[in-house]
C-alpha cells in the first residue's frame, strides 16, 4: 500500500487561509469517507483534528475544516495562527482492515 | 480521562526482539479497537497493526507481517506489541492509539523509542 500524497510544505501569514491536499486512489481515499487529519508539533504525539472527512472532535477549533473530491481529501485552516505551525498528516482506511498515512506536510506560519 | 502510556522501548541489536506495552485508562479495552503507529526519526507516520475490540481479529502492515504481534490483556488494561527479527528500518518511535469508532485514532500515547543498532 503506497502512502497518500501530500505537499511537503505549505505556508501562510497570520489570518490567512491555507489548504493541504491529500491524494490517494479509488482503493482508499476515493472508496471511503474515512479520511482523518492529524496535527503534530515537534517532539509531541499526533493530535486528531478531523475525522470521517469533515468532522471535528470536541475541542478542535472550527477554523479547521475537511473536504473530499474523488480521490483527493483536503484540510483547510482559516484565520491562521502561530500555534498552527506544525506537521499535518492525512490518513485513510484501506480495504482489508488496514490504514495508510500521507507523507506529511509542514505548515509554516510566516 | 483517557490516557495511554507506552513503555518497553530501548536499543536492540539487528535480529533481536522487544515487547512494547501500552497501559490504558479511562476506557475499556474490550470496547474499542487499538492500534500501533510508528514514526522513524525525521519521517512520517506509518500504521503498523490493529487489534479489534474482541481481540479476535488482528491486522498488520505488510512491512511487519510475520515479525510483529499485537495483543492485549484486558484484565491489566494493557496493549502489547511483540516485535522480533528487528531490522534497522524498524528504528522508530512507536505510538499506541485508541480507535474512535470512526476509523480514526482519537487518543495517542507519548511514544516509545526503539533503536535497532549493533
Amino acid at each position: 500500500q503506497s502512502a497518500l500524497t501530500q505537499p511537503a510544505s505549505v505556508s501562510g501569514s497570520p489570518g490567512q487561509s491555507i489548504t493541504i491536499s491529500c491524494t490517494g486512489t479509488s482503493s482508499d481515499v476515493g472508496n471511503y469517507n474515512l479520511v482523518s487529519w492529524y496535527q503534530q508539533h515537534p517532539g509531541k504525539a499526533p493530535k486528531l483534528m478531523i475525522y470521517e472527512g469533515n468532522k471535528r472532535p470536541s475541542g478542535v477549533s472550527n477554523r479547521f475544516s475537511g473536504s473530499k473530491s474523488a480521490n483527493t481529501a483536503s484540510v483547510t485552516i482559516s484565520g491562521l495562527q502561530a500555534e498552527d505551525e506544525a506537521h499535518y498528516y492525512c490518513c485513510s482506511y484501506v480495504n482489508g482492515g488496514t490504514w495508510v498515512f500521507g507523507g506529511g506536510t509542514k505548515l509554516t506560519v510566516l | 480521562q483517557v490516557q495511554l502510556v507506552e513503555s518497553g522501548g530501548g536499543v536492540v541489536q539487528p535480529g533481536g526482539s522487544l515487547r512494547l506495552s501500552c497501559v490504558t485508562s479511562g476506557f475499556s479495552l474490550a470496547k474499542f479497537n487499538m492500534h500501533w503507529v510508528r514514526q522513524a526519526p525525521g519521517k512520517g507516520l506509518e500504521w503498523v497493526a490493529m487489534i479489534e475490540d474482541d481481540g479476535r481479529a488482528l491486522w498488520y502492515a505488510d512491512s511487519v507481517k510475520g515479525r510483529f504481534t499485537i495483543s492485549k490483556d484486558r484484565s491489566r488494561n494493557t496493549l502489547f506489541l511483540q516485535i522480533s527479527s528487528l531490522r534497522s528500518e524498524d528504528t522508530a518511535v512507536y505510538y499506541c492509539a485508541k480507535d474512535g469508532r470512526g476509523y480514526q485514532f482519537d487518543y495517542w500515547g507519548q511514544g516509545a523509542l526503539v533503536t535497532v543498532s549493533s
